[in-house]
């Protein structure tokens, strides 16, 4: 079955810090990959999103990168900010499903 | 303002009851979803609904119940066979055909505690 797959946190970093959470996946069919972020107490927050292989998606300074050969869309951010700290989700949807598969989120803390 | 409204915020129940969590949205989404979140195992599907009067289970449904009577609502029904019912509850919608973009809209979530 579909699965995902994120890098174990937490995840502990100063400010202006390059991030990189990996995210890989194991999908049947061609899905679409999706980024969501949890700020604390708060539900899940759409990050960025591709929908096909060497798609880019970002947002607010965050990227991440479809790719197919290595069936992973690991999320990269240049310069992180006390603000970036929360929990973030890999998911993915296969075609034609309806429902997300999520992967076990990464808990992200910046310290000034 | 458009959104998902869940309630409560926080609850806590006795081993041996049932307690319903209300999911609320107006964003005119047909599909309706139930997620659990426990630490270090992310999110899990508990039911779905894609159009009102049908839904389907997830990956984890035993011990819960749902009904899709209205468009705009989807309770959650935590039984008292649910063995293990201590979670975060997170309720998402989303629309379906030529307006589905695969976004899931959440809710904030309502945090269960059995004593």
């Amino acid at each position: 079955g579909n699965s995902v797959t994120q890098m174990e946190g937490p995840v502990t970093l100063s400010e202006e810090a390059f991030l990189t959470i990996n995210c890989t996946y194991t999908a049947t069919g061609y899905p679409s990959l999706f980024w969501y972020v949890q700020y604390p107490g708060e539900g899940l927050q759409l990050l960025l999103k591709a929908t096909k292989a060497d798609d880019k998606g970002s947002n607010k300074g965050f990227e991440a990168t479809y790719r197919k050969e290595t069936t992973s869309f690991h999320l990269e951010k240049g310069s992180v900010q006390v603000s970036d700290s929360a929990v973030y989700f890999c998911a993915l949807r296969d075609q034609g499903a309806q429902k997300l598969v999520f992967g076990q989120g990464t808990r992200l803390t910046i310290n000034p | 303002d458009g959104g998902i409204t869940q309630s409560p915020k926080y609850l806590f129940r006795k081993e041996g009851q049932n307690v319903t969590l209300s999911c609320e949205q107006n964003l005119n989404h047909d599909a309706m979803y139930w997620y659990r979140q426990d630490p270090g195992q992310g999110l899990r599907l508990i039911y779905y609904s894609q159009i009102v009067n049908d839904f389907q289970k997830g990956d984890i449904a035993e011990g819960y119940s749902v009904s899709r009577e209205k468009k705009e609502s989807f309770p959650l029904t935590v039984t008292s066979a649910q063995k293990n019912p201590t979670a975060f509850y997170l309720c998402a919608s989303s629309p379906t055909g030529t307006r589905d973009t695969g976004e899931l809209f959440f809710g904030e979530g309502s945090r269960l505690t059995v004593l």
